[in-house]
């Protein structure tokens, strides 16, 4: 079936640094993939998606790339700030899947400032 | 509202008692998630409708575990003779087919 693996967390990272959250899918079709982010104490938001190979989706200086040749879609920030600090789910879904979202265990990232 | 309703906001109760969640999705919205969330935790997924086929219920805990939808509209996910462990967030989302989710800020349940 479909799955979604992120990198563990928490992921600390000093403001400026440049951000990477590793996201690998396995999916049987062609899914369309997303980022959704959850502040501290809010609910979760779509933060950025792709639908097909190659496509780059951004969002708030956040980066993605839909790489089908390794399955994967990893999150890039070139500098961080603390507002970013959040957890960060990768997701996917597929036809083959029902359409039904497939969602990674999220990755914690605490920006110090 | 424009956005995903869910209610009540919060619910404590006592162990061993019913309680009912519900969830009011954006208009048109053939997708339907209920999902939960412990602290500090991910997402786990509870059940998932879509549009009138039959309902995806394979992440259901257990069998005090039950939701209904009717057509495209309203959801309620029940939660028969609670236990201290079903604490948690209980997150609602809405979609198109294929589309990004839309979450409702959830009910915070707590069991005493």
């Amino acid at each position: 079936g479909n799955s979604v693996t992120q990198m563990e967390g928490p992921v600390t990272l000093s403001e400026e640094a440049f951000l990477t959250i590793n996201c690998t899918y396995t999916a049987t079709g062609y899914p369309s993939l997303f980022w959704y982010v959850q502040y501290p104490g809010e609910g979760l938001q779509l933060l950025l998606k792709a639908t097909k190979a190659d496509d780059k989706g951004s969002n708030k200086g956040f980066e993605a790339t839909y790489r089908k040749e390794t399955t994967s879609f990893h999150l890039e920030k070139g500098s961080v700030q603390v507002s970013d600090s959040a957890v960060y789910f990768c997701a996917l879904s597929d036809r083959t899947g029902g359409f039904k979202t497939i969602f990674g265990a999220g990755t914690r990232l605490f920006v110090k400032a | 509202g424009a956005g995903v309703s869910q209610s009540p906001s919060n619910k404590v109760t006592e162990k061993g008692k019913d309680v009912e969640l519900r969830c009011d999705p954006i208009s048109g919205h053939t997708a339907l998630y209920w999902y939960r969330q412990r602290l500090g935790q991910g997402l786990e997924f509870l059940i998932y409708f879509q549009g009138n086929s039959a309902p995806d219920k394979s992440g259901l805990p257990s069998d005090r575990f039950s939701a209904e939808r009717t057509g495209e509209s309203v959801s309620t996910l029940t939660i028969q003779r609670t236990q201290q462990e079903d604490s948690a967030v209980y997150l609602c989302a809405s979609s198109l087919m294929n589309q990004p989710q839309h979450f409702g800020d959830g009910t915070r349940l707590s069991i005493l």
